[in-house]
C-alpha cells in the first residue's frame, strides 16, 4: 500500500513569491493533516481535514496560508505571499476515520524563502 | 511552558546499553500518547501508542503517569540502529480534535 506521498521534497522560493505544496494521503484515509516545522522548533499542527471538510484549521498562522481539498483526496496548501519565516518543513499525515486512528506521516516538504 | 516537554539530549549511549527517555504533558485532558521515531532529514514514524498499564514491544517499554502527566520511554540493549529523535506526542481525541501536539524531541546517539 502506497503511503502519504507528498510534492515538491524541496523548494526555494524568494520572498513574496507565492508556493503550493501538494498531499496525497494514504488511499481510503477521510482525515488528512498539515503539520510544519519551523527552525530550532517541534512540529505544529496547521489544520484537519475531514473528507473535504476543514474540521480544525485553529493552527493556521495567517491569512497567507490556504489549504484545499477539493473531492476529498489530495490536499493543497498555498503560501501567498510567502515571507521568510515560512521557512521549515511541512508535513503531512492522514488517518482513517478511527477515534484514535494512527497518522501516518509523509516525508514533508522542505522550504526555503529567501 | 511547553504543552509537550522533553529533554533534547543528545543521550550518546554505547551498543547494549539501557536508554530512558521522558515526557511531561501539561493538557490534563491529553487522553492519547504515542513515541514517534524520526530519523535525520525524515518524516516521524509511529514507534509505539502508550497505554495507561504500561505496554512493551520487543526492546521498547512505554509507561504512562496520569497524575503527574508523566511518559517515559526506556530502550534495551540498544542497537546502532536506534540513533535517531523519540518524539513525545500527545492529543485529546475526546475533546474532537484529532490534532497531535507534539514535544521538540529527544536525540539519541548509539555507539559503537
Amino acid at each position: 500500500e502506497a503511503g502519504v506521498t507528498q510534492f515538491p521534497s524541496h523548494s526555494v522560493i524568494e520572498k513574496g513569491q507565492t508556493v503550493t505544496l501538494r498531499c496525497d494521503p494514504i488511499s481510503g484515509h477521510d482525515n488528512l493533516y498539515w503539520y510544519r516545522r519551523v527552525m530550532g522548533k517541534e512540529i505544529k499542527f496547521l489544520l484537519h481535514f475531514v473528507k473535504e471538510s476543514k474540521q480544525d484549521e485553529s493552527g493556521m498562522p495567517n491569512n497567507r496560508f490556504l489549504a484545499e481539498r477539493t473531492g476529498g483526496t489530495y490536499s493543497t496548501l498555498k503560501v501567498q505571499p510567502a515571507e521568510l519565516e515560512d521557512s521549515g518543513v511541512y508535513f503531512c499525515a492522514s488517518s482513517q476515520d478511527l477515534a484514535r486512528g494512527t497518522q501516518y506521516f509523509g516525508p514533508g516538504t522542505r522550504l526555503l524563502v529567501l | 511552558r511547553k504543552e509537550v516537554e522533553q529533554d533534547p539530549g543528545p543521550f550518546n549511549v554505547p551498543e547494549g546499553a539501557t536508554v530512558a527517555f521522558n515526557c511531561t504533558y501539561s493538557n490534563s485532558a491529553s487522553q492519547s500518547f504515542f513515541w514517534y521515531r524520526q530519523d535525520c532529514r525524515k518524516e516521524p514514524k509511529l514507534l509505539m501508542s502508550v497505554y495507561s498499564s504500561g505496554n512493551e514491544d520487543g526492546r521498547f517499554t512505554a509507561q504512562l503517569n496520569r497524575a503527574s502527566q508523566y511518559i517515559s520511554l526506556l530502550i534495551r540493549d540498544s542497537k546502532l540502529s536506534d540513533s535517531a529523535t523519540y518524539l513525545c506526542v500527545v492529543n485529546q481525541p475526546d475533546t474532537g480534535r484529532r490534532a497531535l501536539t507534539f514535544g521538540s524531541g529527544t536525540r539519541l546517539q548509539v555507539q559503537p
